[in-house]
């Protein structure tokens, strides 16, 4: 069973199209994350969902909005896709608010043309 | 927020032999220092993570020195093996739950 599950594992998108990402995770944790990796693989928080709930939203373009239907699951969607969203996507989890032991999924590799 | 910083970027190493990542941060409210292990193609892995009421933890081959007075940490992995080849993240979380990474080490270990 895979703890932490992202569709589709690739995405490959024409610039100016809206797309979405979804996650789930069956560990039952209460917070889920979504970071991205850029080309020199360098990992940077994007958003944080406690229990359904917004906690973190870092300075990222409002082109980006999650969306946590239930605590299981939370999905980012991207308007207007741009060559610089060109990345890859992690969807992650952990127990409580703080990342302690965060289990990544296995990564949406978005490419804009 | 929090900044961490991470030595060196590449590191080759022989099989068999010792090797070591370090990393510093800034903000001494940093709690909590895991570090992850992403081979090529695959999510981030966590393989070993220490606190800061601990000085140093070790797991068979690798282990994590802290010292919160320099605000550093380190990796070590003895007896290198070729599956030990991957990009090794550090990590910080501070008191504003961002779980804060280094920017990478690409370790490989020459068989």
């Amino acid at each position: 069973d895979t703890a932490v599950s992202q569709t589709p594992k690739y995405l490959v998108t024409q610039m100016g199209n809206d797309k979405s990402i979804k996650c789930e995770q069956n560990l039952g944790h209460d917070t889920m994350y979504w970071y991205k990796q850029d080309s020199k693989k360098f990992l940077k928080i994007m958003f944080s969902y406690n229990n359904k709930e917004l906690i973190i939203n870092e300075t990222v373009p409002n082109r980006f909005s999650p969306k946590s239907p239930d605590k299981a699951h939370l999905n980012l969607h991207i308007n207007s896709l741009e060559l610089g969203d060109s990345a890859v996507y992690f969807c992650a989890s952990s127990q409580d608010p703080r990342p302690t032991e965060a289990f990544f999924g296995q990564g949406t590799r978005l490419t804009v043309v | 927020g929090e900044n961490v910083e991470q030595h060196p970027s590449t590191l080759s190493v022989q099989e068999g032999d010792s090797a070591v990542i370090k990393c510093t941060y800034s903000d001494s409210a940093s709690n909590y220092f895991p570090w992850y292990k992403q081979e090529l193609g695959k999510r981030p892995q966590l393989i070993i993570d220490i606190r800061s009421n601990v000085g140093e933890k070790k797991d068979q081959r690798i282990a994590v020195t802290l010292n919160k007075t320099a605000k550093h940490f380190s990796l070590h992995i003895t007896e290198t093996q070729p599956e030990d080849s991957a990009v090794y993240f550090c990590a910080a979380i501070s008191n504003d739950y961002k779980l804060s990474f280094g920017a990478g080490t690409t370790v490989t270990v020459r068989a």
